[in-house]
């Protein structure tokens, strides 16, 4: 199974931040990886496929970079509606796999 | 607008099968361009696949669950299922039902399914 390691496990950040999030596979996975948006009691939500690829309706605050083993998720300036945690997914190869997550919260 | 919706037992005893079916509306799952599956994310941890299945009836599955899972298609009903036997109560999670095209969107809303006697 290709592992997936996100970081940080947690952040801490103010509304109008910028934040970077990363995540790193355990062998290339070329673009095939996915940003996720999920808050309490709710189902995730695609923010960002193919590295890049901004979702459908996803605010422009959101960006996604990186192809092979590293990758990261910007968000280029917080809003209060982003803190939530966010996960990376490969599609590279099966089985799926996820990271761990990433919490961002209110400093 | 495409949704999914999961439906099931909330309550599974320990040795016993979990049986949920998803339900798709605002579009077909019969096209060759989508595969239809399922997920899980045990309470306040992180989110694990499950499998995944196409209108066909081909699947794809986690190596880790694949001796307990069968995931079947019904594409008179618009619907896909999930069978998973010999259930402990690791197997407590919040169950979504998913479209797949590689990456995974729309999710349904989940089902927690819990294992207790």
């Amino acid at each position: 199974d290709i592992q997936m390691t996100q970081s940080p496990s947690t952040l801490s950040a103010s509304v109008g931040d910028r934040v970077t999030i990363t995540c790193r596979a355990s062998q290339s996975i070329s673009s095939w990886l996915a940003w996720y948006q999920q808050k309490p009691g709710k189902a995730p939500n695609l923010l960002i496929y193919k590295a890049s690829s901004l979702e459908s309706g996803v605010p422009s605050r959101f960006g996604g970079s990186g192809s092979g083993t590293e990758f990261t998720l910007t968000i280029s300036s917080l809003q209060p509606d982003d803190f939530a945690t966010y996960y990376c997914q490969q599609y590279h190869d099966y089985p799926y796999t996820f990271g761990q997550g990433t919490k961002l919260e209110i400093k | 607008q495409l949704q999914l919706q999961e439906s099931g037992p909330g309550l599974v005893k320990p040795s016993e099968t979990l049986s949920l079916t998803c339900t798709v509306s605002g579009g077909s799952i019969s096209t060759s361009y989508y595969y239809w599956g399922w997920l899980r994310q045990p309470p306040g941890k992180g989110l694990e696949w499950i499998g995944n299945i196409i209108y066909t009836g081909r699947t794809n599955y986690n190596p880790s669950l694949k001796s307990r899972v069968t995931i079947s298609v019904d594409t008179s009903k618009n619907q896909f299922s999930l069978r998973l036997s010999s259930v402990t109560t690791a197997d407590t999670s919040v169950y979504y039902c998913a479209r797949y095209n590689g990456y995974i969107s729309p999710w349904g809303q989940g089902t927690l399914v819990t294992v207790s006697s």
